[in-house]
């Protein structure tokens, strides 16, 4: 597809257990994006990848969220030992990148509920 | 870090009405500003952007205008339609870019025939 992809779109998990959420940036897009948003907030910034190696991950909560790209296209976003109040909607963005990045293209997201 | 504040929350408006939705920023440094629509489901589309050496930037129906020394920009909707009704979000960077977005609570806007 010409979007981008986000796999699963729904995720559903017990506190403590690990999960991985997949997206697919638009191809020939160098820059990706990870986005969390919580019920009724705006999105908040995680994680952002510029080729394969993450520009800025001064938004990644704790040391449970890590984040990987290694052949500057598909991305992974790991947590571990997931905690409630890790539920929310993450989003993936991409851009074409460069000095002057504009536009970001967002995926539809993956809910992740921790039970 | 920035801190960037949107209202209303809510805002209804007949159809053909305009709407005017506000933002404040935190960060004096901030120099990038879009503005993004989010459907039901789906992702945030950006709709307008403005950069600090721009006071007003409009596209079709859609205006954007910025005050650096207030710290303050708006987005303002002519003629509004049904298909507008969505949660409508301000964004603010430091960066120049979209690299680093600190967005506000949103905007659910609903246009009514």
């Amino acid at each position: 597809g010409a979007g981008v992809s986000q796999t699963p779109s729904n995720k559903v998990t017990e506190k403590g257990k690990y999960v991985e959420l997949r997206c697919d940036p638009i191809s020939g897009h160098t820059a990706l994006y990870w986005y969390r948003q919580s019920l009724g907030q705006g999105p908040e910034f995680l994680i952002y990848f510029q080729g394969t190696g993450a520009a800025d991950d001064s938004g990644l909560p704790n040391d449970r969220f890590f984040a990987v790209r290694p052949e500057g296209s598909v991305s992974t976003l790991k947590i571990q030992r997931t905690e409630r109040g890790d539920s929310a909607v993450y989003l993936c963005a991409s851009s074409r990148g460069g000095v002057r990045t504009g536009e970001l293209f967002f995926g539809e997201g993956s809910r992740l509920t921790v039970l | 870090g920035e801190n960037v504040e949107q209202h209303p929350s809510t805002l209804s408006v007949q159809e053909g009405d305009s709407a005017v939705i506000k933002c404040t920023y935190s960060d004096s440094a901030s120099n990038y500003f879009p503005w993004y629509k989010q459907e039901l489901g789906k992702g945030p589309q950006l709709i307008i952007d403005i950069r600090s050496n721009v006071g007003e930037k409009k596209d079709q129906r859609i205006a954007v205008t910025l005050n650096k020394t207030a710290k303050h920009f708006s987005l303002h909707i002519t003629e509004t339609q049904p298909e507008d009704s969505a949660v409508y979000f301000c964004a603010a960077s430091p960066t120049g870019t979209a690299s680093k977005l600190t967005f506000g609570t949103g905007t659910r806007l609903q246009v009514t025939l």
